[in-house]
């Protein structure tokens, strides 16, 4: 199947710093992007949704100004935590699908630690 | 979007058959039905996905009845390291919102 990668996989930061986390879809071209947070032995819940050279749809209660989301290009997509505090400490995912795709494809997960 | 409910977690034995049961009692007409396996901090793997009766691959068969109502995912002899958590997700294949539910906890003991 068609590859997302996602990097870092683990990150720790000081409070009050800005995390930058990528995700690249490797061999096809992510039309939409998906971005999650998980919280231990929880579901994975969706912070917001972007397409190519759009804005990000956020869900409600997900702080744009905190979670900056760029989705310049068909391959690559970020996601930036600013001004991180210990309670974003979590599980990012991303994920991508393509107008060609019948399923979404998932990076590997970021575990951030805000300390 | 089509609401899913699946059972909490399951326990199963090495070897045995593993059956997942989803319900999506208000899928739409175009909704497909996809599983995910996740693994402790990775990300979700897609394992199968099918529309109507049922579908088959390498890894699990994925059974769904006529009024596309529930599914089932259907793990044959199952093994410790199939022990993860399994998402049933519902929605238009390619261009949907990926809402997940809160999967089924499968431990497999041997």
């Amino acid at each position: 199947g068609a590859v997302v990668s996602q990097h870092p996989s683990w990150v720790i930061c000081k409070s009050g710093t800005s995390v930058k986390i990528e995700c690249r879809s490797l061999d096809f071209q992510a039309t939409t992007m998906f971005w999650y947070r998980q919280f231990p032995k929880q579901s994975l819940m969706l912070m917001a949704t972007s397409n190519e050279g759009s804005k990000a749809t956020y869900e409600q209660g997900v702080e744009k100004d905190k979670f900056l989301i760029n989705h310049a290009s068909l391959t690559l997509s970020t996601l930036t935590v600013t001004s991180a505090h210990p309670e974003d400490s979590s599980f990012y995912i991303c994920s991508g699908t393509g107008t060609a795709n019948t399923e979404a494809f998932f990076g590997q997960g970021t575990r951030l630690t805000v300390v | 979007l089509a609401k899913t409910t699946q059972p909490i977690s399951m326990d199963s034995y090495e070897g045995q058959e593993v059956n997942i049961t989803c319900s999506h009692n208000n899928i739409a007409t175009n909704d497909y039905i996809t599983w995910y396996q996740q693994f402790p901090s990775q990300g979700p793997r897609f394992i199968i996905q099918g529309y109507k009766t049922k579908v088959t691959n390498e890894v699990a068969s994925l059974f769904i009845p006529a009024d596309r109502k529930s599914s089932t995912l259907s793990l044959p002899r199952v093994s410790l390291s199939d022990t993860a958590v399994y998402y049933c997700l519902v929605g238009v294949p390619g261009g949907f919102k990926t809402i997940f539910g809160a999967g089924t906890r499968l431990f497999v003991k041997a």
